[in-house]
């Protein structure tokens, strides 16, 4: 299975500033997803990014507040932009591996965020 | 989008076997059902898929009802480590896992 590890682990950012967080895969994967966890809930989906496109957002997300890149197979960053205490969470990124509906996901250890 | 249905929390005595259920009365023909758990302080982990069989692995069991409307997870023998949020979870598109509130199991020495 990927072995997936982010940076930071965790930060403390004041309000109206911007974070980004690297996601990095020990294998070339097609599909990397990115999910929010705020206190005490279930993980939410942000985005899906895949290499040489741009990233599909869910509903209630957007480009201008949440930026991702994903520059090669191995590699993606999400920015919280303009940053408020909502914006307090874990942020998780994962990878899926499989075929077809037969897939499995795998997640890197989450960025812990306060924002004050 | 397919929905799962799961209770909120659970409880199991150390050593015993739990059984952890799902219902998922909407599911299509095609979805798989998958299971999750997060560990505190950890990013969720794969714990099993199936279709329409029973499917065995390390970790647990799956046991799918033949009209495919509910599942179970099985922990042969629960742990203090398998206290965690256990996610069931369709496939309802090619490429995303879209999680609900989850079970919290909480396991009693």
């Amino acid at each position: 299975s990927a072995v997936i590890s982010q940076k930071p682990s965790r930060d403390i950012c004041q309000r109206g500033t911007s974070l980004t967080i690297q996601c990095q895969v020990d294998s070339q994967v097609t599909m990397m997803f990115w999910y929010r966890q705020q206190p005490g809930q279930s993980l939410t989906l942000i985005a899906t990014a895949n290499q040489g496109s741009e990233a599909t957002y869910e509903s209630g997300f957007v480009i201008d507040k949440f930026p991702i890149s994903r520059p090669n197979l191995t590699f993606s960053t999400l920015t919280v932009s303009n940053m408020s205490p909502e914006d307090s969470s874990i942020y998780l990124c994962s990878v899926e591996e499989g075929s077809g509906r037969a897939y499995e996901q795998y997640f890197g250890p989450g960025t812990r965020l306060t924002v004050t | 989008d397919a929905k799962t249905t799961q209770p909120n929390s659970m409880e199991s005595n150390e050593e015993e076997p739990v059984h952890l259920p799902c219902n998922h009365s909407t599911i299509s023909g095609t979805d798989y059902i998958h299971w999750y758990r997060q560990l505190p302080s950890q990013g969720p982990e794969y714990v099993i898929h199936g279709l329409t069989s029973n499917v065995n692995n390390r970790m647990a069991s799956l046991a799918i009802a033949e009209d495919r409307k509910s599942s179970t997870l099985i922990l042969h023998r629960a742990t203090l480590r398998d206290a965690a949020v256990y996610y069931c979870i369709l496939s309802t598109s090619y490429d995303k896992v879209i999680f609900g509130p989850g079970t919290s199991l909480s396991v009693i020495p």
